[in-house]
């Protein structure tokens, strides 16, 4: 079946760029997005890229995307700590990965 | 300002017991969601509604079912509570399907 794998932490200094990244098998996605959880709250949409895309950039995030080898990457420059949080990628069909829980360290 | 509300935060039940979650989103989407967040698991769908009335299966629907009645409110019943449905619990919308989806803030609940 259709699968999203993410490793499940991630640990910068602050200052730092963190790289967060998913590998995925449906390539049928028009979109594919990268939501942020913070602590108690639900999911709020952080980006998103066009599947005909390979990058793109808003502001601090830039986002990769490999379709050949179906990987996925949400890089932050300059990672503050309010950037602590757990990120989700998701393609088109309801898939979520596991999450990548990011910390920062101050 | 787009908003998907849930009815409880927290809620503790016990083993048995039949249990309402209700969810009501103000965007006039036609899609509603139901997922369980479990640690190391991500997000699993239960079910999905695409129109009132309508419903799909999602990946985990066992012990689960749903309720469309209005196109803004969309509802999971847990008919007999186990323990193992101890999870966080939480809703989405969109407009289309495969268009971003809208979160609420989730209902931590507890089965004891």
């Amino acid at each position: 079946g259709e699968d999203v794998e993410q490793s499940l932490f991630l640990s910068v200094r602050e200052g730092d760029s963190s790289v967060i990244n998913c590998t995925y098998t449906d390539s049928s996605s028009t979109y594919l997005y990268w939501y942020k959880q913070e602590p108690g709250a639900g999911l709020q949409l952080l980006t998103y890229i066009f599947s005909n895309m390979d990058m793109k950039q808003d502001q601090r995030l830039t986002v990769l995307l490999n379709k050949k080898d179906k990987h996925l990457s949400l890089r932050i420059a300059d990672t503050q700590t309010g950037d602590s949080a757990i990120y989700f990628c998701a393609g088109c069909k309801y898939i979520f990965g596991t999450g990548t829980r990011l910390k920062v360290l101050a | 300002d787009v908003k998907v509300t849930q009815s409880s935060r927290y809620l503790v039940k016990r083993t048995g017991e039949k249990v309402f979650l209700e969810c009501v989103q103000d965007m006039d989407h036609e899609n509603m969601f139901w997922y369980r967040q479990d640690p190391g698991l991500g997000l699993r769908l239960i079910y999905f509604s695409y129109d009132v009335k309508m419903k799909e299966k999602g990946d985990i629907p066992e012990g689960y079912s749903v309720s469309r009645e209005k196109k803004e409110r969309f509802s999971l019943i847990l008919e007999s509570a186990s323990t193992n449905q101890t999870s966080m619990y939480l809703c989405a919308s969109s407009f289309d399907q495969g268009l971003e989806q809208y979160f609420g803030p989730g209902t931590r609940l507890t089965v004891t």
